[in-house]
């Protein structure tokens, strides 16, 4: 089984600056990690996923991601956020093989852009 | 390309009363999946179908929640009777097939009950 830890339930950052939102995965077989955005009342979008090959992901809204397989982490970042980036952001696993393909979604990390 | 589509998009009931959402996947999309998402916490899964066969509902309780896709395109997820724990967000997701890495979701349903 895999499961998804996120480290921060919100993280407060003022508009231009730089962010990062943590995420940090246990399982005992090779994995895909993805990341999804929420806004309220919406349901989720993926933002990027990691399958294989690079270990730097980028993806939309000028977000990318760093897998780093030494650390189990995946953490996401934005080198200047908008206010338009306030969201739920939620990581994910599933097994890329040998186990179950259903996703374990992590908790959430609320993204508070202030102006 | 039209996306998932949810209805309602709110409901209120009370406790021990009926409810049944409805979920229309993107055309040509194999797999569905309804989620069951708390405030403050992930969504989790509660039944996959693939076609029109369930292909997990290990986490569905089947003592009140049921779900059916009759025809292999839209979906109904029904509670009967709801507990006030039953509150969440209920999120319609589909994919082209259950191996597939990228889930399309819906605008989710609010559940209330009171």
């Amino acid at each position: 089984a895999q499961s998804v830890t996120q480290l921060d339930s919100q993280v407060p950052v003022f508009e231009e600056a730089p962010v990062e939102l943590r995420c940090n995965y246990s399982s005992s077989v090779s994995v895909y990690l993805f990341w999804y955005v929420q806004y309220p009342n919406q349901g989720l979008q993926l933002l990027l996923k990691y399958l294989s090959g690079s270990t730097l992901v980028k993806g939309i809204n000028g977000f990318e991601a760093e897998f780093n397989k030494s650390q189990t982490s995946f953490h996401l970042r934005k080198p200047s956020v908008h206010i338009s980036d306030t969201a739920e952001y939620f990581c994910a696993v599933r097994a890329a093989s040998g186990g179950s393909y259903i996703p374990t979604f992590g908790r959430g990390t609320s993204l508070i852009v202030h102006p | 390309e039209a996306g998932v589509a949810q209805s309602p998009r709110y409901k209120i009931i009370e406790k021990r009363q009926s409810v049944a959402f409805w979920c229309n996947p993107i055309s040509g999309h194999a797999t569905l999946y309804w989620y069951q998402q708390i405030l403050g916490q992930g969504p989790k899964l509660l039944i996959q179908f693939q076609n029109n066969g369930v292909v997990d509902d290990s986490q569905l309780p089947k003592d009140r929640f049921s779900a059916e896709r009759l025809k292999g395109v839209d979906s109904t997820l029904k509670i009967q009777p709801a507990k006030l724990e039953d509150s969440a967000v209920y999120l319609c997701a589909s994919s082209l097939t259950s191996g597939d890495n990228e889930q399309f979701f819906g605008p989710g349903t609010r559940l209330t009950v009171l």
